[in-house]
C-alpha cells in the first residue's frame, strides 16, 4: 500500500516484558515521527528522525524507550521492561522532506499500534 | 503537557446541522492544523492554516485563526453521519517540526 504501515496493530505484554513496534513509512519520506496517544487524549510527541539521524528524542518518557531508524526507512520503537502506564496507542507518521521553518510538509499517520500492558 | 485545548470535549448534533469546534494554544506557532481520527484508526489531515492567515476553506470545512487570542475554530457545515469522529487541532511551533496536539473533540452526528 501507499500509506504508512505499523505492526503489530495490537500488542498485549506482561509487565516487565520488552516490546518492539515497527513503522514502515511512505517510501521516500525523509522525516519520521513517533507519537504516544493515551486513551481519550491527543497524541504526544516522542521522537523525530530525519533519515537515519534521530534529531529530537526529548519526548521519550524514560530511558526504557528507545527508537532507531538505521537505514533511514523502517523505524522501530522499543520499550524495555514495560509498565502499565506504557499502555497507549503508538502512532508513527512520516513526511516527505525535512522541516523548513517557512514551510510545512504534511505528516501522514499510520493506523497505530495499541499496546496493552497487563 | 498538551499545548492545545479543544472545546467542547464532546458534541452531538443531527445530520445536516453545522458543527463548531474550538481550539486554544499557548505559545507562538508556525501553522495550525486540524486532524480527524476515526475510532481505532490513525489521524487524517484535514486542513492547515498558517500563522499569517485568518480564514481558510476546504469543501465543507472552514477554519479560522486568531493569533491575538491564540485560538482557532473548525466549522463543519451540513454535517453527515460519516463525520462522526474525534477532531484534534495541532500546532507546530517556531523551533521544530514536532506537532503538539490538543485533547480533541468527539463529534457524533446522528442520522
Amino acid at each position: 500500500g501507499a500509506g504508512v504501515s505499523q505492526s503489530p496493530r495490537y500488542k498485549v505484554a506482561k509487565r516487565g516484558q520488552d516490546v518492539a513496534l515497527r513503522c514502515d513509512p511512505i517510501s521516500g519520506h525523509v522525516s519520521l515521527f513517533w507519537y504516544q496517544q493515551a486513551l481519550g487524549q491527543g497524541p504526544e510527541f516522542l521522537t523525530y528522525f530525519q533519515n537515519e539521524a534521530q534529531l529530537d528524542k526529548s519526548g521519550l518518557p524514560s530511558d526504557r524507550f528507545f527508537a532507531e531508524r538505521p537505514e533511514g526507512s523502517v523505524s522501530t520503537l522499543k520499550i524495555q521492561r514495560t509498565q502499565q502506564e506504557d499502555s497507549a496507542v503508538y502512532l508513527c507518521a512520516s513526511s516527505l522532506v525535512s522541516w523548513v521553518r517557512s514551510h510545512y510538509n504534511e505528516q501522514f499517520f499510520g493506523p497505530g499500534t495499541r499496546l496493552t500492558v497487563l | 503537557s498538551q499545548q492545545g485545548e479543544e472545546d467542547p470535549q464532546a458534541l452531538s448534533i443531527q445530520e445536516g446541522e453545522n458543527a463548531t469546534m474550538n481550539c486554544s494554544y499557548k505559545t507562538s506557532i508556525n501553522n495550525l492544523q486540524w486532524y480527524r481520527q476515526n475510532s481505532g484508526r490513525g489521524l487524517v489531515h484535514l486542513i492547515l492554516i498558517r500563522s499569517n492567515e485568518r480564514e481558510k476553506h476546504s469543501g465543507r470545512l472552514r477554519v479560522t485563526l486568531d493569533t491575538s487570542k491564540k485560538s482557532s475554530s473548525l466549522l463543519i457545515t451540513a454535517s453527515r453521519a460519516a463525520d462522526t469522529a474525534s477532531y484534534f487541532c495541532a500546532t507546530d511551533g517556531t523551533s521544530g517540526s514536532r506537532l503538539t496536539f490538543g485533547e480533541g473533540t468527539q463529534l457524533t452526528v446522528n442520522p
